[in-house]
């Protein structure tokens, strides 16, 4: 089945400059790469997600690459606050073929210090 | 829509209890999922279901753990006997898997076995 890593696995950063959140994927066939956020004592919330058919996509303060060839997709958050600290999740799926099952990475754990 | 339904939310009980965890999932999802996460072993999929029919038990973890679906709008995770080992939230989440596998999670259930 497929594999996602994750990476790092915490990360602190001040208020106001970028974070960076990577993951890595094994199953060439997945094309479908969402990321959560866990806010404490809350199930995971899908933030933002990218299929396979596109590269980037932004929204707002959050952005997302995908590089199918390198098998890597990345979770950009710039001018970070204090209320995105949380836990964030990537995952990978391949849309019909797993009937819904999401491969989740093993989480970052985001700290934004004011 | 209320979204993902879990009952409990906090359940405290004794070794050797049975344990049973509730779940209803959004009108119209047709895959659910139950996870369980620990600060050790992060979020793992125990068992997912597609049109209430179980398809990937591998992630329960033995005999003692077991789910229903007895139709598309309850979900059942039962635990007997309890352990402290088992303590952990244990998350229920729903999909239509026509829709990109977008799971939507539910507030989740602290689990506590003394």
């Amino acid at each position: 089945g497929e594999n996602v890593e994750q990476h790092p696995s915490t990360l602190s950063v001040q208020e106001g400059d970028s974070a960076v959140i990577k993951c890595t994927y094994s199953d060439s066939a997945s094309n479908y790469f969402p990321w959560y956020k866990q806010e404490l004592g809350k199930g995971p919330q899908l933030i933002i997600d990218i299929r396979s058919n596109v590269g980037e996509k932004k929204d707002q303060r959050i952005a997302v690459t995908l590089n199918k060839t390198a098998k890597h997709f990345s979770l950009h958050i710039t001018e970070t606050q204090p209320e995105d600290s949380a836990v964030y999740f990537c995952a990978a799926s391949s849309r019909g073929s797993t009937l819904g099952r999401l491969y989740f990475g093993r989480g970052t754990q985001l700290t934004v210090w004011p | 829509d209320a979204g993902v339904i879990q009952s409990p939310r906090h359940e405290v009980t004794e070794m050797g209890q049975e344990v049973t965890l509730r779940c209803k999932p959004i009108s119209g999802h047709n895959s659910l999922f139950w996870y369980r996460q620990t600060m050790m072993r992060g979020l793992e999929l125990l068992i997912y279901f597609n049109n209430n029919v179980p398809i990937d038990d591998s992630g329960m973890p033995e005999d003692r753990f077991s789910a229903k679906m007895p139709n598309a709008s309850f979900s059942t995770l039962k635990i007997q006997p309890s352990e402290p080992r088992d303590s952990a939230v244990y998350f229920c989440a729903s999909s239509l898997e026509e829709a990109y596998n977008e799971q939507f999670f539910g507030p989740g259930t602290r689990l506590t076995v003394l």
